[in-house]
This record gives C-alpha cells, structure tokens and sequence, in this order.
C-alpha cells in the first residue's frame, strides 16, 4: 500500500536553531514523486519542494535543504537557522502510478513546527 | 499566491443541505483535484478530472460529485450534508499528470450546523 507516515506530531524549537522533520514513505512504483508542502496558519497549502524517485540529489533552497534516500524510503526536510515565520504544518506526501493514471497526493499527517522567539 | 482560486472561502449552511464549491485552475493547467482536510481524517484526495473527464477517485462519498467544464473551471457538489462533512476543501491543479507538483487554491472552509 501506498502510505507517507510523519512520525513527529509537533515539534517545538527555539529561533535560529536547526531541525529536521522526518518523512518515510511506502510504495510499490518504481517511479514516485515526493512533495513537501507548508500550510501556514492562514491555512493555505504552499508547495515547496517535488523530487522524483529516479533523482537522489539532495537539494537546497536558501535556509531549507532536503536529504531523499531510497534506501531508507525517507525524504527528510531541513530548516537552518529556524524563523518564527516557519511557524505552520508542513506535509509530506506522494504520488505516482497506483495500477492506472492517476496522481492524487497522499499525505503523510504532518508536524506542527513552533519556531519560539 | 497560487493562481488557483476557490470560492466561497467560507460557508455555513445546516444538515441536510446541499452546497456548490466553485475552483479555477492556474491558467493552463489542465488537472483539477479536490481534497478534503479534516481533523480525523487529515489530508485526503476525493478526486480528479483532466481536461474535462474524470481521472481518479479517491475517498469520495457517495452525496458528493464534481465536473470540470469546458472553461476548466471545476465545481464540487456535496448533497444531504451531515456534521461530519465539516472541513476544509482544497481544490489544485497541475499542466498534467504525475510528474508535475500541484498548487492549491486557499480553500473553502464549510461549517455544518
């Protein structure tokens, strides 16, 4: 079955600090698309990132990084120096082939991220 | 902002009722795709249409249907609503299919009493 399991509920951390939320997924395709999506208070859902199964490079975007290894199934999201505006939910989740053309997003339950000043 | 845009953004109607969430897509994409955001259920595709079909279904409930028009605007009708379909909806969309990241419109919160 196809599942993304975010095992950090919340996570509370001090401004400037570093943290990493945590992604695991399950999958029968070989080929798969991970997302993370950030959904701050205002409750709009913002994507952030997309990486494909075939593309193990971890990538950086500013104070954001992300570490995918296959061989773990995990898809691990990095924020440096933490700001109280990273204050939100964020979402991991798949896609991919599921026996036929479709694409819907599964999502992992996400963890509330509380940057204190 | 997305360029994805969904209205109402809020709705308060009463059991038993029926109600119409109106999406458009970012211009040029051609996927739409409904979700469902609960608290017991979480994040959760209710379905998909592409270019005017339906692509996918996912958990979506009998009392609701949606369609995509020509326009590629899309409309999710939820019918005979019950407490529990309280929640808040997100219409995305994307150029195609699988490979392309989806963007969510701001989402529709409906309140049912």
């Amino acid at each position: 079955a196809q599942k993304v399991t975010q095992a950090q509920t919340e996570i509370s951390v001090v401004e400037k600090e570093d943290v990493t939320l945590d992604c695991v997924y399950e999958t029968r395709d070989t080929t798969y698309y991970l997302f993370w999506y950030k959904q701050p208070p205002s409750g709009e859902l913002v994507f952030l990132i997309r990486r494909n199964s075939f593309d193990e490079q971890n990538e950086i975007s500013g104070r954001y990084s992300w570490n995918f290894q296959k061989s773990t199934s995990s898809f691990n999201f990095t924020i440096t120096a933490s700001q109280v505006v990273d204050s939100a939910v964020y979402f991991c989740a798949l896609s991919g082939v599921f026996g036929g053309a479709t694409n819907k997003l599964i999502f992992g339950t996400g963890t509330l991220l509380a940057v204190q000043p | 902002d997305s360029g994805v845009t969904q209205t109402p953004k809020h709705l308060i109607t009463a059991t038993g009722q029926r109600v119409t969430l109106r999406c458009s897509p970012r211009s040029g994409d051609l996927s739409v795709y409904w979700y469902q955001q609960s608290l017991d259920q979480g994040l959760q595709f209710l379905i998909q249409y592409y270019n005017g079909e339906e692509r996918a279904k996912g958990n979506i409930l009998e009392r609701f249907s949606a369609q995509q028009f020509p326009d590629l605007h899309s409309e999710l009708n939820l019918s005979s609503l019950e407490l529990g379909d309280s929640a808040l909806y997100f219409c995305a969309s994307s150029p195609r299919d699988v490979q392309y990241e989806q963007y969510f419109g701001p989402g529709t919160r409906l309140t049912v009493t």
